[in-house]
């Protein structure tokens, strides 16, 4: 089975300036996660996709932050405009569904370095 | 709001040794407890999970975690450290009514030959 895609794995840009992170989930998973993983912390949802309707983007800063899961399959984040302390790594991950109880499944991450 | 504590930074363990990872939680409700592992330059693995039942969950690579209502807390075990084990290790927890899994800070695992 094959796993999580993300692309690409590093990105380094400068502040003030876009970037976009791709991913594709696990095939028959309907919910998607997207993590922002700074160095020396937990991951923190950014925001979460059940098919391709929100189901929880209230860590997302919306005035910078987009994401869409148009066909409910893969998904973009994207960051306009970028700033330093957006450095980290952006983690995508799939889940069969979005129960409390269900496990996610993690793709490698896009290491992001904002300069 | 939910949270994770793991309160120490770096473990560190001979090889062969018993490996132990600690984990508290915080949650409105019953709670739904994940461990992960982090690799170097790799995603987080997922590595058990307690929903219900049985306090003693068994994962992958020889790992289980015992979940302690009482002490809220879900520490990570291994009864035979591997060097292959130095990694990252994430607990995180869901709550019914909450579906955000929310992850605690991580620990790094040394395991040393």
């Amino acid at each position: 089975e094959a796993g999580v895609a993300q692309s690409p794995r590093y990105k380094i840009i400068e502040k003030r300036q876009s970037v976009a992170f791709w991913c594709n989930p696990i095939s028959g998973h309907a919910t998607l996660y997207w993590y922002q993983q700074i160095l020396g912390q937990g991951p923190k949802l950014l925001i979460q996709f059940q098919n391709n309707g929100v189901v929880d983007d209230s860590q997302l800063p919306k005035d910078r932050f987009s994401a869409e899961r148009l066909k409910g399959v893969d998904s973009t984040l994207k960051i306009q405009p970028a700033k330093l302390e957006d450095s980290a790594v952006y983690l995508c991950a799939s889940s069969f569904k979005g129960g409390a109880g269900t496990e996610a499944f993690f793709g490698q991450g896009t290491r992001l370095t904002v300069v | 709001a939910q949270s994770v504590a793991q309160p120490e930074d770096q473990v560190n363990v001979a090889e062969g040794n018993p490996l132990t990872v600690k984990c508290t939680y915080s949650v409105s409700g019953n709670p739904y407890l994940f461990w992960y592992v982090q690799y170097p330059n790799r995603g987080l693995q997922f590595l058990l999970k307690y929903i219900t039942g049985d306090n003693l969950v068994k994962g992958s690579y020889g790992f289980e975690a015992e979940f302690n209502k009482s002490q809220t807390s879900f520490h990570l075990k291994k009864p035979s450290a591997l060097v292959s084990d130095s990694a990252l290790y994430f607990c995180a927890v869901r709550s019914y009514g909450n579906n955000r899994l929310t992850f605690g800070k991580g620990n790094q695992v040394v395991v040393i030959p």
